[in-house]
């Protein structure tokens, strides 16, 4: 069994610019969250998806932007990036809708750099 | 507003010596419950988690949490402490999909 993937590892962007990064669920999960990790804080929900439908959003603005695909693997996009978008993201998949009543399995990260 | 807190930032025990994580949850019903651990460069374990029922929560790696509500907590505990436990511990909470994580606690083990 496979287990959540990130890619990539690291990744260093310009201020303005744009950022995709991705994530594979584990085998047999359809619903992925991701997170926000910054330098010595804790996670922080960014959003949700379910059978390719947002299903849950946290207090970050629009210009991160997401998506699922059929195969459950997703995308998150940040446009205009900040300085303090800088962080950890994480990607978290689970098997069932309601991902926060069953176990979630974190990926590795993806570290973000905004010079 | 919900929250997680975490009072202590870093702990240092001894190798073989018990430990006692803190967290204290802040929402208007009890929320889902958990405890993750995250290793240097990985991402987030789940140890443990609390739904309903039994107060006191078994998790891997001889962990454990007990569930207060009169006193809003959610402590993890562990009574011998292995070098390889030295990681950073999150406290978590879930209620309508609202889940929040708190700071964080690094624990340290000395030999």
């Amino acid at each position: 069994e496979t287990g959540v993937t990130q890619s990539p590892t690291h990744l260093i962007k310009t201020r303005g610019q744009q950022v995709t990064l991705r994530c594979s669920s584990q085998s047999g999960h359809n619903t992925v969250s991701w997170y926000q990790q910054a330098l010595g804080q804790g996670p922080q929900f960014i959003f949700q998806y379910y059978r390719e439908e947002e299903n849950g959003r946290g207090n970050f603005p629009p210009r991160f932007s997401g998506l699922q695909f059929p195969n459950y693997s997703s995308e998150l996009n940040v446009n205009a990036l900040e300085l303090d978008d800088s962080a950890l993201y994480l990607c978290a998949s689970s098997p069932q809708g309601r991902a926060y009543s069953y176990e979630q399995y974190f990926g590795p990260g993806t570290r973000l750099t905004v010079t | 507003a919900q929250s997680v807190t975490q009072p202590d930032i870093h702990i240092t025990v001894s190798e073989g010596a018990s430990l006692e994580l803190r967290c204290n949850y802040s929402y208007g019903a009890t929320p889902y419950l958990f405890w993750y651990v995250q290793s240097p460069g990985q991402g987030l374990q789940l140890l443990l988690k609390y739904f309903s029922g039994d107060t006191l929560v078994q998790g891997i790696k001889g962990f454990e949490a007990e569930f207060k509500r009169s006193q809003s907590s959610f402590n993890l505990r562990k009574p011998s402490v292995h070098w390889s436990d030295a990681a950073e511990y999150f406290c978590a909470a879930e209620h309508n999909n609202d889940m929040r994580f708190g700071a964080g606690t690094r624990l340290t083990v000395k030999p």
